[in-house]
């Protein structure tokens, strides 16, 4: 079935590090692809998304690029923040019955620990 | 900008009690859906609810769960008879369309 396989951490950057968080799926189709990210002690929120092949998402500085070829949307960000601390989980959306609602699966999640 | 909300934030239960965990989704979404995340793993999907029933269901939501959607605006999840394994962090989430969704804060069960 369609999933996603995402780059297990705990990762720990320096503040103004480069960040790469990988995320490769596998998938029927051309799905969308979500990144979500959870703050300590909140729940998900989306971060961006890319809705066809070779679309950039971004948002608050995070990039991810929408790579049919090599069936990925790897997480970017050129210089991260203590508080950009968080689990980042990478999503596709994906239905058992092909006419049902379409509800995510999501990575294992990648903790990002910044540190100043 | 519209949120959803679940309440409680934090629900304590002993094994083989009932539990009620709420959810307010936005108000013009029309999926909605449950997902539970057990500490330090991954988020799973357990429930999808459209037009009244449910679409899509996984093999975790077994015959102890339900869904309803009671008065137009909540939509809640049932566990009939909690067990020690249920204890996870309970995420509800809505949409306007398929795929995506907004999701709410979070209820963390503690089954004792």
């Amino acid at each position: 079935g369609d999933s996603v396989t995402q780059m297990e951490g705990p990762v720990t950057l320096s503040e103004e590090a480069f960040l790469t968080i990988n995320c490769t799926y596998t998938a029927t189709g051309y799905p969308s692809l979500f990144w979500y990210v959870q703050y300590p002690g909140e729940g998900l929120q989306l971060l961006l998304k890319a809705t066809k092949a070779d679309d950039k998402g971004s948002n608050k500085g995070f990039e991810a690029t929408y790579r049919k070829e090599t069936t990925s949307f790897h997480l970017e960000k050129g210089s991260v923040q203590v508080s950009d601390s968080a689990v980042y989980f990478c999503a596709l959306p994906y239905t058992y019955s092909g006419a049902g609602s379409y509800q995510l699966t999501f990575g294992k999640g990648t903790k990002l620990s910044v540190i100043p | 900008e519209p949120e959803v909300t679940q309440t409680p934030s934090h629900q304590v239960t002993q094994m083989g009690q009932e539990v009620i965990l709420r959810c307010v989704p936005i108000s013009n979404h029309l999926y909605f859906y449950w997902y539970r995340q057990i500490l330090g793993q991954k988020v799973e999907f357990l429930v999808s609810f459209y037009n009244n029933e449910i679409s899509e269901k996984s093999e975790i939501f077994d015959d102890q769960f339900s869904v309803e959607r009671p008065d137009g605006s909540n939509f809640t999840l049932k566990i009939r008879s909690t067990k020690l394994e249920d204890s996870a962090m309970y995420f509800c989430a809505s949409s306007e369309d398929r795929g995506r969704g907004n999701f709410g804060p979070g209820t963390r069960l503690t089954v004792t």
